[in-house]
């Protein structure tokens, strides 16, 4: 059982706007702004697109946008474009684990 | 950016021990984390651990805390990830990972299969 919840499958139309979100406890994201995310493409490594809850790394989209309420964060991805689909997973720091992840989200683009 | 390489497939019989090497370049700053994160087949990530680069100090998810081992080697600017008895349930993909803060993972190696089989 992962430490993050996250929804196992979200799909969306092109153009449309989809969020995925990453429910935690006040262990790790409800405590500390240091929420990532990172997309996955079938067959290859992970790659940061938000980091420290609503940051942008160099060259990522801004249609890749990051929030957090309470003990959730959550990924927008607005504009969805067929390249978007990928899978999704959220990570926050926990103190003294340096990141706990959740299970992972499939996005399908229809 | 850094750029990491890691060694190739394994494949080792329960109950052996594996080393995993991760050599990372085109990076400055002496203060570095480098993690390893793993996964399952059809499941998600799991962080395993990670290393101060410049002080060499490890830091073990509890799950696998008396298992592994993560140190590096700053004259090759290589990481390593060792993991001793081995199951099953040690098969997937083994990746570094790191950036200069200890929560973002930046950066991320090729990933390497472990196939832990009798």
């Amino acid at each position: 059982q992962s430490a993050l919840t996250q929804p196992a499958s979200v799909s969306g139309s092109p153009g449309q706007s989809i969020t995925v979100s990453c429910a935690g406890t006040i262990n790790d994201i409800g405590t500390y702004n240091l929420v990532s995310w990172y997309q996955q493409y079938p067959g290859k490594a992970p790659k940061l697109i938000i980091y420290e809850v609503t940051k942008r790394p160099s060259g990522i989209s801004s249609r890749f946008s990051g929030s957090r309420s309470g003990y959730t964060a959550s990924l927008t991805i607005s504009g969805l474009q067929p390249e978007d689909e990928a899978d999704y997973h959220c990570c926050s720091y926990a103190g003294g684990r340096a990141c706990v992840f959740g299970g992972g989200t499939k996005l399908t683009v229809l | 950016q850094v750029q990491f390489v890691q060694s190739g497939t394994e494949v080792q019989k329960p109950g052996a021990s594996v080393k995993i090497s991760c050599k990372a370049s085109g990076y400055s700053s002496p203060i570095y984390f480098i993690h390893w994160v793993r996964q399952a087949p059809g499941h998600g990530l799991e962080w395993m651990g990670w290393v101060n680069a410049g002080d060499g100090v490890p830091q073990y998810s509890q799950k696998l805390q008396g298992r592994i081992t993560i140190t590096r080697d700053t004259l090759s600017s290589t990481g390593y990830m060792e993991l001793t008895s081995l199951t099953s349930e040690d098969t997937a993909i083994y990746y570094c990972t790191g950036g200069p803060t200890p929560y973002n993972l930046d950066s991320w190696g090729q990933g390497t299969l472990l196939t832990v089989s009798s």
